[in-house]
This record gives C-alpha cells, sequence and structure tokens, in this order.
C-alpha cells in the first residue's frame, strides 16, 4: 500500500543540524512532487519546503530559506530534509506529503498522502 | 498569503449541518483545498481545487466558492467527523502554500 514513514526526529541544541527521513513505498517515488509540512505543539499546519519529481524544481517558507535544504534520493525512494542553524520556533512535528494535482511552477502542490510525522524539539 | 478561516471553533451534533468559511485577501480562483485533521493524526486530503471530492471521501462533505471566498460543509455531521479542518491555498508567486488557522469541529 501507498506510505510514507517519516524518521531522524529528536532532541536537538539551538544551532545545531538534524537530517530528516521519509521513506516512500507503494508508488512510483520518481513520479510525485513530495513536501515536507509541519505543526508546532497545539498549532496550525505550516508549510516548510517541496520538490518536483525530477528533484529540479525546489520552494521554501520564508521561516526555513536558507538554513533547511529538502532533497530527494530515487534510488532510495527517500526524501530528506536537511535543518542547520536550528532555532526553538523549529520545534514541531514534521510531515512529509505525496502532490498528486496542482501542478505549477514545476511542482504539484495537491498533497493527498502524508506520513504520520516525526517529532523534532529543539532545547538547550 | 494570509488565508482567514472561520470559525475557530465549532459545537455541533450528530446529524448537524456545519458550514466552515475561508476567505483569501485576493482573487486566487480555485485554488483552494481542505483537510481534516484527527488529534495525534496525519491531515488528510477532503476537497481540491475548491469543489473536488477527493477519491474515498463520503459525500456529506462538499466545498464551493472561487475568487477569495470559499466555503466548506458537512451536511450530516457523524461521531467520526469531530477534528480539526484547515482550509489551504497553493500560490506560485510566491511559490508556496499558506493554510487557514484551522477550525475545531467537537461535540455539543
Amino acid at each position: 500500500q501507498v506510505q510514507l514513514v517519516e524518521s531522524g526526529g529528536g532532541v536537538v541544541q539551538p544551532g545545531r543540524s538534524l537530517r530528516l527521513s521519509c521513506a516512500a513505498s507503494g508508488f512510483i517515488f520518481t513520479s510525485y512532487s513530495m513536501h515536507w509540512v509541519r505543526q508546532a505543539p497545539g498549532k496550525g499546519l505550516e508549510w516548510v519546503a517541496v520538490i518536483s519529481d525530477d528533484g529540479n524544481y525546489k520552494y521554501y517558507a520564508d521561516s526555513v530559506k536558507g538554513r533547511f535544504t529538502i532533497s530527494r534520493d530515487k534510488s532510495k525512494n527517500t526524501l530528506f530534509l536537511q535543518m542547520d542553524s536550528l532555532a526553538g520556533e523549529d520545534t514541531a512535528v514534521y510531515y512529509c506529503a505525496r502532490a498528486s494535482y496542482g501542478h505549477y511552477g514545476g511542482v504539484a502542490w495537491i498533497t493527498d498522502v502524508w506520513g504520520q510525522g516525526t517529532t523534532v524539539i529543539v532545547s538547550s | 498569503i494570509q488565508m482567514t478561516q472561520s470559525p475557530s471553533s465549532l459545537s455541533a451534533s450528530v446529524g448537524d449541518r456545519v458550514t466552515i468559511t475561508c476567505q483569501a485577501p485576493q482573487d486566487i480562483g480555485n485554488f483552494l483545498n481542505w483537510y481534516q485533521q484527527k488529534a495525534g493524526e496525519a491531515p488528510k486530503l477532503l476537497v481540491y481545487d475548491a469543489s473536488n471530492l477527493e477519491v474515498g471521501v463520503p459525500s456529506r462533505f462538499s466545498g464551493s466558492g472561487s475568487g477569495s471566498e470559499f466555503t466548506f460543509t458537512i451536511t450530516s455531521v457523524q461521531p467520526e467527523d469531530f477534528a480539526t479542518y484547515y482550509c489551504q491555498h497553493y500560490h506560485y508567486l510566491p511559490p508556496g502554500i499558506s493554510f487557514g488557522q484551522g477550525t475545531r469541529l467537537d461535540l455539543k
């Protein structure tokens, strides 16, 4: 079945780095744009980044631009989020999501499959 | 782009009809989606491009609107519908996604 499984979350000190992974299965990974979306404790959803199916297009939210890098490895069917210079406001559950519809600017924007999320806590 | 979703919370009984609205600061066409999120779970796509029901979603859910005003309706709330609902706008200039603040639907 179609599945996304995130990993790599944990507790990290401010200023340090962390890399999240999202393992995809049950669908042709190279045919879909992929997103990261986060949710701070008790708060709403915040979009983080997107990467096109071929990896050629990447877009970021202003809040993470220059600090986070999205990438993908087609040989491993895995999406990544490299997070550098982490701060307290980055504390959240991070979800990866597949996008199937709404193609615009080289990527698809409508997310129809989500993982269960991985928790990142930035604290000293 | 700031999406304004209302109300922030809503109480209803099983069988009630409920409506949630989402306003955009400008004309966004039909680039508006609706998601349901239950506690401790990932969001689930219900309606895309304002009025298209995602495959497998019950027909009691619907969306309407275009331009800057959008509506999400549950015609007869079921026990499994108590959750938080988010509108979501995807845009290219600048590229990104904006979520509404969410509407928590709970049992009256």
